[in-house]
This record gives structure tokens, sequence and C-alpha cells, in this order.
């Protein structure tokens, strides 16, 4: 079964809305979560890393502001996307490992479209 | 070039076995990865290698590694419908903590009946 669950799987909202996209682990602690974007047709892209209890590692060119990421324990990541506009419309996929080096297991990915 | 390298699209009918191929250029990459990709979801773990392992295989699935030509492939045994997605090969390395990967393109496999 799912070990990292993602909401919600979909949403489309006006621009200038800010969305917040959820990233649980279910069965065990993450202190580290990343969060990845994908579009169509493409690879994930890295866009960061979420630490429990710090702030999160951004990859170059991922504005901080616009992309809010909060890891406020142990078994729970935030993604929020803030005054989102066309441009950001994507397929936000979040992963997790179990534990430091094991290979990271991934939620179903919450697909934003904005108007 | 990218660090990782994927065929982009693979056909095969059903009951057939399917190889897909990929390369990477990092010699230090430590574990390789096969996920799968269904539409609109996800990712799913399918396997995984060590860089010191040859070969691994899990059911229909098996892994060749070759570190001298830093090829990895997935060979899927009597392929089904069912196994039509798109495959990831990932690799991680030990300078981002063994969490970070790196993506291929991705290869989309379609199986036809």
């Amino acid at each position: 079964g799912a070990v990292v669950s993602q909401h919600p799987s979909r949403v489309i909202c006006k621009s200038g809305t800010s969305v917040k996209i959820e990233c649980r682990s279910l069965d065990f602690q993450a202190t580290t979560m990343f969060w990845y974007r994908q579009f169509p047709k493409q690879s994930l892209m890295l866009m960061a890393t979420s630490n429990e209890g710090s702030k999160a590692t951004y990859e170059q060119g991922v504005e901080k502001d616009k992309f809010l990421i909060n890891h406020a324990s142990l078994t729970l990541s935030t993604l929020t996307v803030t005054s989102a506009h066309p441009e950001d419309s994507s397929f936000y996929i979040c992963s997790a490992p179990r534990q430091h080096g094991q290979p990271q297991h991934f939620g179903d990915g919450t697909r934003l479209s904005i108007l | 070039g990218e660090d990782v390298e994927q065929s982009l699209f693979l056909s095969v009918r059903e009951g057939d076995s399917s190889v897909i191929n990929c390369t990477y250029t990092d010699s230090s990459s430590t574990y390789l990865y096969w996920y799968k990709q269904e539409p609109g979801a996800g990712l799913q773990l399918l396997t995984y290698i060590f860089s010191n392992m040859d070969m691994k295989q899990d059911q229909r699935l098996t892994v060749l590694l070759n570190k001298k030509d830093k090829h990895l492939s997935l060979r899927i045994a009597d392929t089904q419908t069912g196994d039509s997605a798109i495959y990831f090969c990932a690799e991680t390395r030990p300078g981002s903590g063994y969490s970070t990967l790196t993506f291929g393109k991705g290869t989309m496999l379609l199986v036809s009946p």
C-alpha cells in the first residue's frame, strides 16, 4: 500500500490564488521530504528539500517566496504556491525515504491548474 | 550531455520481454533505481540496485548493471498490458547524502495485445 500520501490530487483555481499541497508519510517518520515538479512528457525536476524543524533547501532557480515549504512535523510537509499564475500549472510530486539513504517513496502527485 | 539518458519510447507485444536501457555519467553513483509512472499518478518504486552489484532479479523484473560502461537495463518478462507506463531510471550519488535523485527523461512503454 501507499507509504506517502499527497493531498489534494487535483486543484483548479483562479490566477492570484494561493494553493497548499500536503505530503504525509503514513507509517514512518520523515525528517526529510522532497518536492518535485513535472512538466508534461518530461522528467521530474527537484524543487526543494524539506527538512523537519529547519528551513527548506531550494534548488537553483526555484523562488523561495513563490513556493513556500513548511515541515512542521515528522509526518507532514506542505508546499504552498503563493499567488499562483497559469505558468505555475504543473504536476507536483512529493517523496520521502523511510530512512536516510533508503529509496524514496512517492506520493500520487497533485495536478495544479491555474486559470 | 544529460546525467542520465534513456530511450524515449518502446513498443512490445503482450507476452514478449521488454528491455529498457539507461546510461549514466557519474561513476560515483551509488544506487540506481527504476520507477514506474502510470498516467496522472506518482512514481512507484519498482526495484533498485547497489553499484557493487551486477544483477538483481525480482519476479518478472531483472536489473542488469554494467558499471564499466555505466549502463543499466530493466528487463520485464512476459510483459502485460498493465505494464504500459513511463519508466524512469534514477541515480543517487554520495555527495547528495544518498537521497537526492537524478532522473532520466523516462521511457514510455506501450504494450499491445
